[in-house]
């Protein structure tokens, strides 16, 4: 039974560049939640999706936007990318009880 | 919005004593997770509490829910080299979202 899998591990990009980052979720699992941790901190709440919705955000700016497939998998789009969108970037599902994370893409914005 | 606290940021132990971390709250929490991140890795459920008062065992782990649901601990007793990691509280302010704590880090002496 596969986890939670995160395309890709890791990234770099110029400030200014958009990028894609992908989630598939645990086998099972139908919502999927996108969160941000810089160094040293903990995950910060991006967005949620569920039935291809996104079902609340948090306070991160429209420059991060996100889409969430029939086959539940997702996807976390960033625009004009700046320094401080330097992080790990963590896709976690759930069904029921607790979030399974997956191993995250390290993107770093140069 | 909902916050939660740890307490303390850094806790380095010798290896085979015992230590508690803590969690803490200003409002009324529904549930509260423990989740573990291992250095260069990603967060791993650990548990979850529900009830006031609640006391829950996972091996040397023992976790609690304070009776008024605002505060939670988690004890760890005879340190081992495994248990290095940062460890983070998280709690639902809703159903579709979960805040984390900042973390307790901990480093073992061996």
């Amino acid at each position: 039974d596969a986890g939670v899998t995160q395309s890709p591990t890791h990234l770099i990009k110029t400030r200014g560049q958009q990028v894609t980052l992908r989630c598939s979720p645990k086998s099972g699992h139908d919502t999927v939640s996108w969160y941000q941790q810089a160094l040293g901190q903990g995950p910060q709440f991006i967005f949620q999706y569920y039935e291809e919705e996104e079902r609340q955000r948090g306070n991160f700016p429209d420059r991060f936007s996100g889409h969430q497939f029939p086959n539940y998998s997702s996807e976390l789009n960033v625009n004009a990318l700046l320094l401080g969108d330097s992080a790990l970037y963590l896709c976690a599902s759930s069904f029921h009880l607790g979030y399974t994370f997956g191993s995250g893409t390290r993107l770093t914005v140069v | 919005g909902q916050q939660v606290m740890q307490i303390p940021q850094y806790q380095h132990v010798q290896e085979g004593e015992d230590f508690t971390t803590y969690c803490n709250s200003s409002t009324t929490l529904s549930n509260i997770q423990w989740y573990k991140q291992r250095p260069g890795g990603h967060p791993v459920f650990l548990i979850q509490l529900v009830k006031s008062g609640e006391v829950k065992k996972q091996k040397r782990l023992t976790f609690q829910f304070g009776e008024a649901k605002k505060n939670s601990s988690l004890h760890i007793t005879a340190t081992q080299t495994t248990d290095v990691g940062t460890y983070f509280c998280a709690a639902p302010p809703n159903d579709y979202k979960l805040s984390f704590g900042a973390g307790t880090t901990v480093t073992v002496r061996a």
